[in-house]
């Protein structure tokens, strides 16, 4: 069974600019969830999505949004980047019920210079 | 407001030692559920256990093991026989069923463990 896939692994954007990044959830899960790691903050949840639907959203910017597609493939776009965007995000993929584990993606590495 | 404490910032060990990771966590619901997550220099957080509120028995699976104490808030995680290949930094992590938050993971701080050959 394949795991979650993010792509792409790394990523180096100018400030102001903007960026997508795509996670394919394991086969079957319909929850994908996306966090933001980094050295300052830790691991802080963005929004899930399950169905197509956002579900839940953590305290970001609305710079910050995201969407799932019919096959539960997500996307998650930030705009006008700043210097603090730079982070590793993290795509999580469950079958969406509360007493399931999530399970993550090897993660994008995201730079702003 | 869920919140997930790690006191240990940084752990060294040599191999076949045991190590214990300390976890405290606060939450008013009285569902909720605690992980553990490994996160090796990949980056990738990879899925170690998980435990229900209402469930305290403690049990071990291979090397693993896990102490969960609703009295102290607590769910401490044990690698019983250490190896090197057990470096990375471990998360302990919370879910919480009916404040809204059921699918969203509050995380710890992490852990860093190395273990020395």
């Amino acid at each position: 069974k394949a795991g979650v896939t993010q792509t792409p692994r790394y990523l180096i954007k100018t400030r102001g600019q903007q960026v997508t990044l795509s996670c394919s959830p394991i086969s079957g899960h319909r929850s994908v969830s996306w966090y933001q790691q980094t050295p300052g903050q830790g691991l802080q949840f963005l929004f899930e999505y399950f169905s197509e639907t956002q579900r839940n959203k953590g305290n970001f910017p609305g710079r910050f949004s995201g969407r799932q597609f019919s096959n539960s493939r997500s996307e998650m776009n930030v705009s006008t980047l700043e210097l603090g965007d730079s982070a590793l995000y993290l795509c999580a993929s469950s079958p969406g019920t509360v007493n399931t584990e999530a399970f993550f993606g090897q993660g994008t590495r995201l730079t702003v210079v | 407001a869920q919140k997930v404490t790690q006191a240990q910032t940084e752990i060294s060990v040599v191999e076949k030692e045991d190590v214990t990771l300390d976890c405290v966590y606060e939450t008013r619901d009285t569902t909720y559920y605690l992980f553990w997550y490994k996160q090796p220099p990949s980056g990738e957080l990879v899925f170690l256990i998980r435990r229900n509120s209402f469930d305290e028995q403690n049990e071990i699976s291979g090397r693993y093991s896990w102490n969960f104490q609703k009295s102290t808030s607590s769910f401490n995680f044990t690698i019983t026989a250490s190896q090197v290949v057990d470096s990375a930094v471990y998360f302990c992590a919370l879910s919480a069923v009916f404040s809204g938050s059921a699918r969203q993971l509050t995380f710890g701080s992490g852990t860093q463990l190395t273990v020395l050959p």
